[in-house]
This record gives C-alpha cells, structure tokens and sequence, in this order.
C-alpha cells in the first residue's frame, strides 16, 4: 500500500498562475483534507470531504477549489495564485473521525 | 479556529531523559489525538484518546486527558536521538468531521 501520495511534491508558481495539487489514497477511506502548514500556525483545513462526490469548507478556503470525483483521488485548485498561498501543502485521508494518514506534502512557493 | 494549544513550545532534552508536553482545549470533544512531524516530513498519527477515558500507553507513550481541565498531556519516556520531532495535539469534536490542531511542540532529543 502506498498510503497517502501527492503530487508535485514541489512547484514555483507566478502570481496569477493556476495548478492543480492531485492527493491519492489507496486505503478506500472515506474522508479526505486539504491542510496548509505556514511556520508557527500549525496545520489549517483548507477542504475537506466525508465521500466522492462531496467537499466541505475549512478555516482557510479563500481562494482554493477541490473536486471530489472519485473516492480515491481529492484534487485541490488554486485558480489565481497570490504570494499568500505559499506554503506547505498536506493531504490527509481517514476512515472515519479517528485517526487522520498524512502525505508528504507539496512544497508551493508564489512569487 | 485552532483549538489545540500546546505548551511548551519548544523542549530540549538529553538522550535518555523523559519529555512531557501539554495541550489545552476550549470545547467538548470526542477524542484527542497526538500526531509527531519530522522535519519536512507528512504527520504520523501516534496516539488517540476518547473523552472517556483519562490515560493511555503505547509503547513509550503516555498519554492523559483531563476534561474537567480541557488539558490533555503527552509523555515520551527514555527519549532517543529519533524522536526529535514536532509533535501536535489535535481534537475531535462531537458533530463534526474535522480535527483542530495545534501549533505544535519541538522537541530535540541531544545524543
């Protein structure tokens, strides 16, 4: 089992620019998150979902979308990126509300 | 909002030593949860403890809950170089689908 994956695991973006940051799990969980982590804030819930075909607001969704399409695969948008949105992107997928299994993490810098 | 607060922020402690950490909470929950992050590294998920219950132990891990107190406590006994690490609290509330984290603990184990 792979677990949590995500891709890229690094990307420079220019203000304006649009990506997509893909988070797949193979552990048929139901739950999925969207977190950012910025140095002394901890971990804030950007999305989430409780199953394919549903997403949720967090703390922080300003400016990011996801989609939920399949049960495996939670996809998190910046439509627009802005200097803000540099960070530390997690992913996370749990099979109920226990116990959360984290990614590695996109490194995302907007200059 | 970030509900887990964990005190103190920063912890170092020889090889060997014992190394506690604290958290603090606002509202009811379900369960609280312990999860270490090593340096540029995803989460890992440690320990849970329900709302009924006030200690638990995995391996070097000791974990309390106080309700009354809102104030859960981690022990990491006989510390290794290994466990350096940011480590965060989390809490599960009855009724929603998402954890709160806190800033997070670093803890430096010297050899």
């Amino acid at each position: 089992n792979a677990g949590v994956t995500q891709t890229p695991k690094f990307r420079v973006l220019k203000t304006g620019q649009s990506m997509t940051l893909l988070c797949a799990q193979d552990m048929n969980h139901e739950y999925m998150y969207w977190y950012r982590q910025d140095p002394g804030m901890g971990l804030r819930l950007i999305h989430y979902s409780v199953g394919e075909g549903t997403t949720a607001k967090g703390e922080v969704p300003d400016g990011y979308n996801v989609s939920r399409l399949k049960k495996q695969n939670f996809l998190l948008g910046l439509e627009s990126a802005a200097p803000s949105q540099t960070s530390v992107y997690f992913c996370a997928s749990s099979r109920d509300r226990s116990e959360q299994y984290f990614g590695p993490g996109t490194r995302l810098t907007v200059t | 909002s970030q509900q887990g607060e964990e005190d103190p922020q920063a912890l170092s402690i020889q090889e060997g030593e014992n190394a506690t950490m604290n958290c603090s909470y606002k509202t009811s929950i379900n369960n609280l949860q312990w999860y270490r992050q090593n340096s540029g590294r995803g989460l890992v998920h440690l320990i849970l403890i329900r709302s009924n219950e006030r200690e638990k132990h995995s391996g070097r891990l000791r974990v309390t809950l106080d309700t009354s107190k809102k104030s859960s406590s981690l022990l990491i006994t006989a510390s290794r170089a290994a466990d350096t690490a940011s480590y965060f609290c989390a809490t599960s509330s009855y009724g929603n689908n998402r954890l709160a984290f806190g800033k997070g603990n670093q803890v430096v184990v010297i050899p």
